[in-house]
């Protein structure tokens, strides 16, 4: 089955870090650019960070620039969100996404179910 | 930074009526929008790519318009499965990929 899982959410205290993971299952992970897209409770998507299919080009939204990394291990076909300094701004549920392999920085043609960060003191 | 704007932002329809959703965005991006569904709890669907390309087991009675600035997504006969938040997204211009706010269509 193609699909993605993310893990690695939690409860987290202002200023802590977290690191989210996605493993990726039922198609060539290493064919396709992925992101982390999130979405704060009650409210709309926002795309958070990208990287292309051999992480030698990576993006980020100004909201998190420098403070969160993406990386991306082809050979466990898996993908990751380092998350520090969090803000409880940051709380959020966090989704992974393919990008249709169609077109560089396109759309997402799969999504995972998402992990929730909450951070709260 | 392209900035997509929805509306309405709640549409009420009833079963088997005509829903029209719009979205707007802030400089032309010729076709390149996608449009998707997400229901409470779940993770968004991609519907509609390419402004107005149906997504893989997408029913045809989702249809999407428009090119430039202005963007449609019709549902051409609500079932009781549409009613749902639906995000349009522009990906002509990134980073960033940028979201519209959301429409979400209920039951009237």
């Amino acid at each position: 089955e193609v699909q993605l899982v993310e893990s690695g959410g939690g409860l987290v205290q202002p200023g802590g870090s977290l690191r989210l993971s996605c493993a990726a299952s039922g198609f060539i992970f290493s064919h396709y650019e992925m992101n982390w897209v999130r979405q704060a409770p009650g409210k709309g998507l926002e795309w958070i960070s990208y990287i292309s299919r051999s992480a030698g080009t990576i993006y980020y939204a100004d909201s998190v620039q420098g403070r969160f990394t993406i990386s991306r291990d082809n050979a466990k076909n898996s993908l990751f969100l380092q998350m520090s300094s969090l803000r409880a701004e940051d709380t959020a549920v966090y989704y992974c996404a393919r990008t249709s392999i169609d077109m560089v920085r396109g759309y997402f043609d799969l999504w995972g179910r998402g992990t929730l960060l909450t951070v709260s003191s | 930074e392209i900035v997509m704007t929805q509306s309405p932002a709640t549409l009420s329809v009833s079963p088997g009526e005509r829903a029209t959703l719009s979205c707007r965005a802030s400089q032309t991006i010729s076709s390149t929008v996608a449009w998707y569904q997400q229901k409470p709890g779940q993770a968004p669907r991609l519907l509609i790519y390419g402004a107005s390309t149906r997504a893989t087991g997408i029913p045809a009675r989702f249809s999407g318009s428009g090119s430039g600035t202005e963007f449609t997504l019709t549902i051409s006969s609500l079932q009781s499965e549409d009613f749902a938040v639906y995000y349009c997204q522009q990906y002509n211009n990134s980073p960033p990929l940028t979201f519209g706010g959301g429409t979400k269509v209920e039951i009237k």
